[in-house]
């Protein structure tokens, strides 16, 4: 099936530590590529996008993501995580090339930053 | 900018009844608003898309009758959830896009929960 893959659940990271969750993604073609952030208790908030262009994307925070075509990835990065990164974070994929409009979840990773 | 509001942030029902949730774009005109549906631990489940004007586009396995949606304006969508069941309850997320395949802008979600 179609889908959007987060491999780690549940990450606990020292604060200074550098982070990396992965994503995968099972649509083949042009695809737009979203990493949301949920803070606890808050709303999703984009963290950052990929249309096109440099695949390697920075957003806010000091993140940022690598598009990797060849292997279906978008991973996302922080060299030095911040207990005020303790969230959980959320890959999209937007799969145009199949005439979709909609975003595709994966199932999240819980990120907790202990002090 | 860029900001989605939803009223109300929680509601509680009786079994049987109607629960009408708003969706709004605060500062910008939304061609698209999404609807999704967040189970606890779980990643958001897309239910539907309205484009302003038009029909909304239901996703498989979502039955249209129970769950209406309305995109009067450019800026309010609107679900209403008929004749609510306990299995109702969730959590209520919508979202909106300046254009079709733009990056899309979550509202806070509506917490409903049927008795």
């Amino acid at each position: 099936a179609q889908s959007v893959s987060q491999h780690n659940h549940h990450v606990i990271l020292s604060e200074a530590a550098s982070l990396e969750l992965g994503c995968n993604y099972s649509y083949g073609g042009t695809v737009n590529l979203f990493w949301y952030v949920q803070y606890p208790g808050q709303h999703l908030q984009l963290l950052l996008k990929y249309f096109s262009g440099d695949p390697l994307v920075k957003g806010i925070k000091g993140f940022e993501a690598e598009f990797i075509k060849s292997k279906f990835s978008f991973n996302l990065r922080k060299p030095s995580v911040q207990w005020s990164d303790t969230a959980e974070y959320f890959c999209a994929v937007n799969p145009l090339s199949r005439g979709y409009n909609k975003l595709i979840f994966g199932a999240g990773t819980r990120l907790a930053v202990h002090p | 900018g860029a900001v989605v509001s939803q009223h109300p942030s929680r509601v509680i029902c009786k079994s049987g009844t109607s629960v009408k949730i708003e969706c709004r774009s605060l500062d910008f005109q939304a061609t698209t608003m999404f609807w999704y549906r967040q189970f606890p631990k779980q990643s958001l489940m897309l239910m539907a898309t309205s484009n302003e004007g038009s029909k909304a586009t239901y996703e498989q396995g979502v039955e249209k009758d129970k769950f209406l949606i309305n995109h009067a304006s450019l800026t309010l969508s609107t679900l209403t959830v008929t004749s609510a069941h306990p299995e109702d309850s969730s959590f209520y997320i919508c979202s909106a896009s300046r254009l079709a395949q733009d990056t899309q802008y979550f509202g806070p979600g509506t917490r409903l929960t049927v008795l």
